[in-house]
């Protein structure tokens, strides 16, 4: 089977640094993907990692250590409006290539 | 907005109903996606439709059965309700079979009374 795990709560202040990691275990392993929703709002896509290292993308980062079966989301400068959850995800081949998601991490940005 | 259209927003019903859920994906897209996201759940992959066709089941009951019209809209129907069955259900849609980036409707929050 799959699994991901990922931390349920992380809490800091405005313009720190949060890391939120994710471990996962899967019967095959295309890439890690990353999605973000606010409270009753809908999942967004964040990035995808296939190959091992960091992406960029504005104050969100991805990273993907294959070997480790390990990646993290690294949101940087915070503001109050990245208060979210994120979910970590996995294409697996064993479910046909769809996405497993974590049970999320839910985000707190004080001021 | 992601171009993904859920009816309807909200649903109250109750126990022993059916009840029908849509989503129109986005325009071109030819994969719609349900999932269900339960309080304090990630989101269970529930079904694929790729071009009208069933792609993928997931952790989906016997209860609830889905469908893609010509149109490429899909509807998820859920029957014989339970409590249980409160919850989020959201649609995604992608141009492919399987791509990374999936596009998220705005969800119907069925709530069974």
């Amino acid at each position: 089977g799959q699994s991901l795990e990922q931390p349920s709560e992380v809490t800091a202040v405005e313009g720190a640094i949060v890391q939120i990691n994710c471990t996962y275990q899967t019967s095959g392993f295309y890439g890690l993907s990353w999605y973000q929703q606010h409270d009753g709002g809908a999942p967004t896509f964040l990035s995808y990692n296939a190959l091992d290292g960091l992406e960029e993308t504005g104050r969100f980062s991805s990273f993907l250590s294959r070997s480790d079966s390990y990646g993290y989301l690294l949101l940087q400068e915070l503001q109050m409006k990245d208060s979210a959850s994120y979910f970590c995800a996995v294409r697996d081949t064993g479910s046909q290539g769809n996405l497993i998601f974590g049970k999320g991490t839910k985000l707190s940005v004080k001021p | 907005d992601s171009g993904v259209t859920q009816t309807p927003k909200h649903l109250i019903t109750a126990t022993g109903q059916r009840v029908t859920l849509r989503c129109s994906p986005r325009s071109g897209d030819l994969s719609v996606y349900w999932y269900q996201q339960s309080l304090d759940q990630g989101l269970q992959f529930l079904i694929q439709y790729y071009n009208g066709e069933e792609r993928a089941k997931g952790n989906i009951l016997e209860r609830f059965s889905a469908q893609q019209f010509p149109d490429l809209h899909s509807e998820l129907n859920l029957s014989s309700l339970e409590l249980g069955d409160s919850a989020l259900y959201f649609c995604a849609s992608t141009p492919g079979r399987v791509q990374e980036t999936q596009y998220f409707g705005p969800g119907t929050r069925l709530l069974v009374l």
